[in-house]
């Protein structure tokens, strides 16, 4: 079954940029029915949405984090990643990778997640 | 800007019917979908279109929607439910979650 798994160094350095890989197996990455998201929860809180991105290229980003978000796509390789720049504290969180549902805009399934830290 | 609301926490005894709130200015125009989390594990999706389980997702998990309200309903409560619960929607190009519910089963 399609399963997603995020890798990336799980800590950064206040003022530098989180780089962060989601590979999808078990499945096409290139489906027009879904789309792929980034999620994040800082520890002991709750979840917030970072951007979606369609195997075409298209995304959309969350407002309050688009200044400072990219998210690709490699179709070749099955990978999606993002990258968040200018990181401070407040952006240690898991990081989760999803299938993003582009009709009804449900996520599912989540890969297992990545803690990342940012601390100098 | 669009915002979700819900209870922090839920308590309901095993074997009743456990009903977590997400609040959000004519949340019933949108679609909901609602996800469980259980302590060092991912959100697992369990409604989506506000009604609809995913396959796997046990009977007793079931949503509604109408008016500001979208609620998810668990009849026959499991300690095995007792989770962490989030809504989410759509709105302005934006996905949108609520703030969670601590859903414990007594």
């Amino acid at each position: 079954q399609l399963q997603l798994q995020e890798s990336g160094p799980g800590l950064a350095k206040p003022s530098e940029t989180l780089s962060l890989t989601c590979t999808v197996s078990g499945g096409s990455i290139r489906s027009d029915s879904y789309y792929w998201g980034w999620i994040r929860q800082p520890p002991g809180k709750g979840l917030e949405w970072i951007g979606s991105i369609f195997y075409s290229g298209h995304t959309y980003y969350n407002p309050s984090l688009k200044s400072r978000v990219t998210v690709y796509v490699d179709t070749s390789k099955k990978q999606v990643s993002l990258k968040l720049t200018s990181v401070t504290a407040a952006d240690t969180a898991v990081y989760y990778c999803a299938r993003h549902s582009t009709v009804y805009n449900w996520f599912g399934p989540w890969g297992q997640g990545t803690l990342v830290t940012v601390s100098s | 800007s669009y915002e979700l609301t819900q209870p922090p926490s839920v308590s309901v005894s095993p074997g009743q019917t456990a009903s977590i709130t997400c609040s959000g200015d004519k949340l019933g125009e949108k679609y909901a979908s609602w996800y469980q989390q259980k302590p060092g594990q991912s959100p697992v999706l369990i409604i989506y279109q506000d009604t609809k389980r995913p396959s796997g997702i046990p009977e007793r998990f079931s949503g509604s929607s109408s008016g500001n309200t979208a609620t998810l309903t668990i009849s026959g409560t499991q300690a095995m439910d007792e989770a962490d619960y989030y809504c989410q929607t759509w709105d302005s190009s934006t996905e949108l979650f609520g703030g969670g519910t601590k859903l414990t089963v007594l």
